[in-house]
Order: structure tokens, then C-alpha cells, then sequence
């Protein structure tokens, strides 16, 4: 496609669900960079990949996060036991190299915990 | 650790006129870029401007510049001639080690 995109675009979860959130990058763009952006903040990095390799998942807030590129193309960040701080919109970006750092976003995913 | 700063949560301007949007950042490393970033009420996230920090000449692009101040760890965003198309949330952004370290935002609201 164009650009980056994402599902779904809007999400509400049950306390104690599990959540899958999906980003499809800009084709052949090597990095991929999930962001969480909290309602009337900036976004806060939480993982970055480089093809299938997860070379930095510093910024996962918990356990709970967990994501994966199996097949350095499709990401899926996947929350387990869905927690109301969780309510926030998820973005994904793409770039094209390994250490390009100009990024194309997603339209995000706005997913809400109740 | 990098931080970035932009204490302006809300900015006004007239239409046609030009706003300064301000950002300060703190960091120990000597090559970085810098970004600004908006991103309108659909929530998608775009590149207004970046600048190399190696670079002493300030970016441009179109309407948008920015005033670098590498030694005093500055780079703030000048608007010209706004546009109603112009209001939305601006992000300035710090790239270092793989990561983006995003300011707040400030809410750029135009008048027409």
C-alpha cells in the first residue's frame, strides 16, 4: 500500500481481555517502531524492530506487552490482561533503512479499556 | 537521558499571519536530528521538518522553518503565512539510538 496501516483503527476491551493490535508498514521498509500515546500526550516508544529481529523492547511497559515480526513485514503488538492504564492510542511507524530515521506513521489504533 | 521539552501547550495565530513554536531538549550526544511532527485531529502523524544537527544551517520547507541553536540545545518551529489547514498538534522530536523522544505537543489553533 501507500502507507502505513493499521487494525483495527478503534478497540474497546473488557478489563482482563487479551488484544491483538496489527501494523502493516510501508512495503520494504526494513524498521518498525511502535509508539503509545496517551490522551493529550506525545507518544512514548515502546519496541523497535529491524526486519524480524526485536532489537529493542525497552519501553514495553510490562510483561503484558508483547510483539513480534515473524516475518520482517506484518507486526502484531498483542496486550494480555487489558488494564484501564492501557486506554491509549497505539501508533505504528516504518522506515526504509536499517538506520533511516525518518519514520511514516499509521492512523493508530485508539483502544479503550473498560 | 534525552529529554524534550515544549512549554507551550496551547498557541494561537491569526490566519496569514506567523507563530513561533518552541522546544528545548537535553542530550549528551554531539550527532542527532531533530523533528517536528504534526498531526491533525485524524491522529496520523506527520513530518513537517527535521535537521541534522551536524548541519548549522537551518531547515527549511516552504512555510516552515525552524531556528536551531545547537549550543543552547534549541530548535523551534516558525510558521509563515497560516493557513486554517496548519491547526493540529505539534510534536517536536528527538532521534537518538534507534528511539524517538517525543515533547508534549502544542495545540496550534488558527483564526481565521
Amino acid at each position: 500500500g501507500a502507507g502505513v496501516s493499521q487494525s483495527p483503527r478503534y478497540k474497546v476491551a473488557k478489563r482482563g481481555q487479551d488484544v491483538a493490535l496489527r501494523c502493516d508498514p510501508i512495503s520494504g521498509h526494513v524498521s518498525l517502531f511502535w509508539y503509545q500515546q496517551a490522551l493529550g500526550q506525545g507518544p512514548e516508544f515502546l519496541t523497535y524492530f529491524q526486519n524480524e529481529a526485536q532489537l529493542d523492547k525497552s519501553g514495553l511497559p510490562s510483561d503484558r506487552f508483547f510483539a513480534e515480526r515473524p516475518e520482517g513485514s506484518v507486526s502484531t503488538l498483542k496486550i494480555q490482561r487489558t488494564q484501564q492504564e492501557d486506554s491509549a492510542v497505539y501508533l505504528c511507524a516504518s522506515s526504509e533503512g536499517a538506520v533511516d530515521n525518518e519514520q511514516f506513521f499509521g492512523p493508530g489504533t485508539r483502544l479503550t479499556v473498560l | 537521558a534525552q529529554t524534550v521539552t515544549q512549554s507551550q501547550p496551547e498557541m494561537s495565530v491569526q490566519e496569514a499571519e506567523t507563530v513561533t513554536l518552541s522546544c528545548t531538549y537535553d542530550t549528551s550526544e554531539s550527532d542527532y536530528y531533530l523533528f517536528w511532527y504534526k498531526q491533525p485531529p485524524s491522529r496520523q502523524m506527520i513530518l513537517v521538518i527535521r535537521q541534522e544537527a551536524y548541519k548549522q544551517q537551518n531547515a527549511t520547507e516552504n512555510r516552515f522553518s525552524v531556528n536551531f541553536q545547537k549550543a543552547a540545545k534549541s530548535f523551534s518551529l516558525k510558521i509563515s503565512d497560516s493557513q486554517l489547514g496548519d491547526a493540529a498538534m505539534y510534536f517536536c522530536a528527538f532521534w537518538g539510538n534507534y528511539q524517538l523522544i517525543w515533547g508534549a505537543g502544542t495545540k496550534l489553533i488558527i483564526k481565521p
